[in-house]
């Protein structure tokens, strides 16, 4: 059962343009919402996480909304450039130290 | 911000064989870790749980006497595969909780010919 569906699956973006990742949720216990950065090879690295009673969160060109009513979240980048192509992953856990269920990832190409 | 390495970042063994992969938490203790699995252009599988000083705890499906876990101490966790089959060919990944984040480590890479 797959707990967090992330869409789309990939995703090609101009630079300079807003690229939109989005994922839904279905365990209302979930209260942390982080997104990952994953390059080939590498490990996944914190981008920005979110709380369920904020429903939006801004760290320099990222951005994170959120919707509890819908269940949904959906990462935002501002201005993208050919270094954000990566593979995003959205997660969610019952609290922070809690283990972490994470979304398919989504490829993103940024094109110059 | 927090560290956590892995080594070895790739490794690659013969059938039959156990390959240990260690995760260390760098400037930080880490009471629990975790360990994934990433096999291609796929999203991480969370294997087990590891606690310092006590038994992991396993995710349906993963075989426990198969990925050994030992979390000796509060910067230190490995992860035994034994009797490595191709299959078991993966990205492995650990992630340690400093304070209120997890980070990742880097990943290593195992090839089982």
């Amino acid at each position: 059962q797959q707990q967090v569906k992330q869409s789309p699956q990939s995703l090609i973006v101009q630079k300079g343009g807003i690229s939109i990742i989005n994922c839904a949720y279905e365990n209302t216990a979930f209260d942390y919402f982080p997104w990952y950065q994953q390059f080939p090879g590498k490990g996944p690295a914190l981008l920005i996480a979110i709380r369920p009673d904020v429903s939006e969160k801004k760290e320099g060109r990222f951005t994170i909304s959120f919707n509890k009513s819908a269940k949904q979240f959906s990462l935002h980048i501002m201005d993208s450039q050919p270094g954000d192509s990566a593979t995003y992953f959205c997660a969610a856990s019952k609290g922070h130290g809690n283990k972490l269920v994470f979304g398919a990832g989504t490829i993103l190409r940024v094109k110059s | 911000g927090a560290v956590v390495s892995q080594h070895p970042s790739r490794v690659i063994c013969k059938s039959g064989t156990s390959v240990k992969i260690e995760c260390r938490s760098l400037d930080f203790q880490a009471t629990t870790m975790f360990w994934y699995r990433q096999f291609p252009k796929q999203s991480l599988m969370l294997m087990a749980t590891s606690n310092e000083g006590s038994k992991a705890t396993y995710e349906q499906g993963v075989e426990k006497d198969k990925f050994l876990i030992n979390h000796a101490s509060l910067t230190l966790s490995t992860l035994t595969v034994t009797s490595a089959h191709p299959e078991d060919s993966s990205f492995y990944i650990c992630s340690a909780i400093a304070g209120s984040l997890k980070f990742f480590g880097p990943g290593t890479r195992l090839t089982v010919l």
